[in-house]
């Protein structure tokens, strides 16, 4: 069974702080997907990365992917009450195939 | 474009009830997961399908739950009987699949089932 670890498990701070929300295992991906869930809602896919060492940007959002695709970062700068929710990597085994599967999360709040 | 849509958006009902959770697709998506989410254990894929197919149901946990697709654009995940240990929020999400693309899936709402 491949886990994925997220690292921390919650995490509160400041608007205004930087951040970095770690997701990691010991199996290899082909891709790594970060998805942001609110409250009632269903997660919403934010970033896929599928080379190792990748680095994508979205504003203030920079994902990387480990060069031995085992592990992702996100990194938030300048951190806003906007980006408050739960947040979800998700590896995907094999390039095209569907089936992902879902790390443990990180539940971030962002104080004003 | 209509997101995923699912109903209801709550169910409370008592132990040994049938639960019926339905799920319409995007239009134009040929693949169709179901996930189960809670604090204890995250968010878990049941059952998936592609082109009305279940392609891999390894993540049903047992007999009492089952899952079809009667058509193209339209699911359903039932549990009979249900239990209290099912409460938790089940997520359908739907995708394109093509040949060589990494999928994007779309989650809906989310049903929130409590069984007492």
């Amino acid at each position: 069974t491949q886990l994925l670890e997220q690292s921390p498990q919650f995490l509160s701070i400041q608007e205004g702080e930087n951040l970095t929300v770690y997701c990691n295992s010991s199996s290899v991906f082909s891709s790594l997907q970060w998805y942001r869930q609110e409250p009632g809602e269903g997660p919403v896919l934010l970033v896929t990365v599928v080379t190792g060492g990748e680095v994508k940007k979205l504003k203030r959002l920079t994902f990387q992917f480990g060069d031995a695709r085992k592990d992702s970062s996100l990194h938030i700068t300048a951190a806003q009450p906007g980006d408050t929710g739960l947040y979800l990597c998700a590896g995907g085994p094999n390039f095209g195939n569907e089936k992902l599967t879902f790390g443990t999360g990180t539940r971030l709040t962002i104080i004003p | 474009d209509a997101g995923v849509i699912q109903s209801p958006r709550h169910e409370v009902t008592e132990m040994g009830q049938e639960v019926t959770l339905r799920c319409k697709l995007i239009s134009g998506h040929n693949s169709l997961f179901w996930y189960r989410q809670t604090m204890m254990r995250g968010l878990e894929l049941l059952i998936y399908f592609n082109n009305n197919v279940p392609i891999d149901d390894s993540g049903m946990p047992e007999d009492r739950f089952s899952a079809k697709m009667p058509n193209a654009s339209f699911s359903t995940l039932k549990i009979q009987p249900s239990e209290p240990r099912d409460s938790a929020v089940y997520f359908c999400a739907s995708s394109f699949s093509g040949a060589g693309n990494t999928d994007t899936q779309y989650f809906g709402p989310g049903t929130r089932l409590t069984v007492l």
